[in-house]
């Protein structure tokens, strides 16, 4: 089965501290993942997405085929990036998989 | 350019009563998508449409669910009869086109709730 799973739902860092949001996927091939985010009182939108390898506000997301992971990453926390990060999958019939989110709450 | 817009925002009924939901995809955006999100989940495709046309609509509870996109550009998603479990945000979302790496673009959502 084609699936996303997020371990965690709630992570809460220091300002300044390092940030990495957990995302394991199952699929069978070469996958292509996203990483979507939701600020309080704001639309889903997609934050980045691995073929892109771009860098998106600090955060980088790595694609370990190996370990089936695509866990997001930055190196220094901002208050600002509090918010709702749901890892997601392009599955095989070209529908967005959504794993349940981690909520990120970043202490002053 | 205008975002995804859908209304309303947030409704209630009891159950057995119908709603329905509107939604109004980015000007040129072939592709539309109906998400359910219950508490505590993330997003699960209901239906897709590309165009008029139903692309997937295998996670659609048919006896109760129903959606259409009549001329291709706006949608409205139905419920009837609601029951208890049908309590969730409703999320819209548009594309350019099928293809499954085009950035999808949500609308705020309606947030219902079945008492």
């Amino acid at each position: 089965a084609q699936r996303v799973t997020q371990p965690e739902k709630l992570l809460s860092v220091f300002k300044g501290a390092p940030v990495e949001l957990k995302c394991n996927y199952s699929y069978s091939g070469s996958p292509e993942l996203f990483w979507y985010v939701q600020y309080s009182r704001q639309r889903l939108q997609l934050l980045l997405r691995h073929i892109s390898r771009e860098s998106i506000k600090g955060f980088t997301a790595d694609l370990n085929k190996g370990e089936t992971s695509f866990h997001l990453k930055k190196p220094f926390a901002q208050e600002e990036d509090s918010a709702m990060y749901y890892c997601a999958l392009l599955s095989s019939a070209s529908k967005i998989i959504f794993g349940s989110g981690t909520r990120l709450s970043i202490r002053p | 350019e205008a975002g995804v817009a859908q209304s309303p925002r947030y409704k209630i009924i009891e159950k057995r009563q119908s709603v329905a939901f509107w939604c109004n995809p980015i000007s040129g955006h072939a592709t539309l998508y109906w998400y359910q999100q219950i508490l505590g989940q993330g997003p699960k495709l209901l239906i897709q449409f590309q165009n008029n046309g139903v692309v997937d609509d295998s996670q659609l509870p048919k006896d109760r669910f129903s959606a259409e996109r009549l001329k291709g550009v706006d949608s409205t998603l139905k419920i009837q009869p609601a029951k208890l479990e049908d309590s969730a945000v409703y999320l819209c979302a548009s594309s350019l086109d099928l293809s499954g790496s085009n950035i999808q673009y949500f609308g705020a959502g309606t947030r219902l709730s079945v008492l």
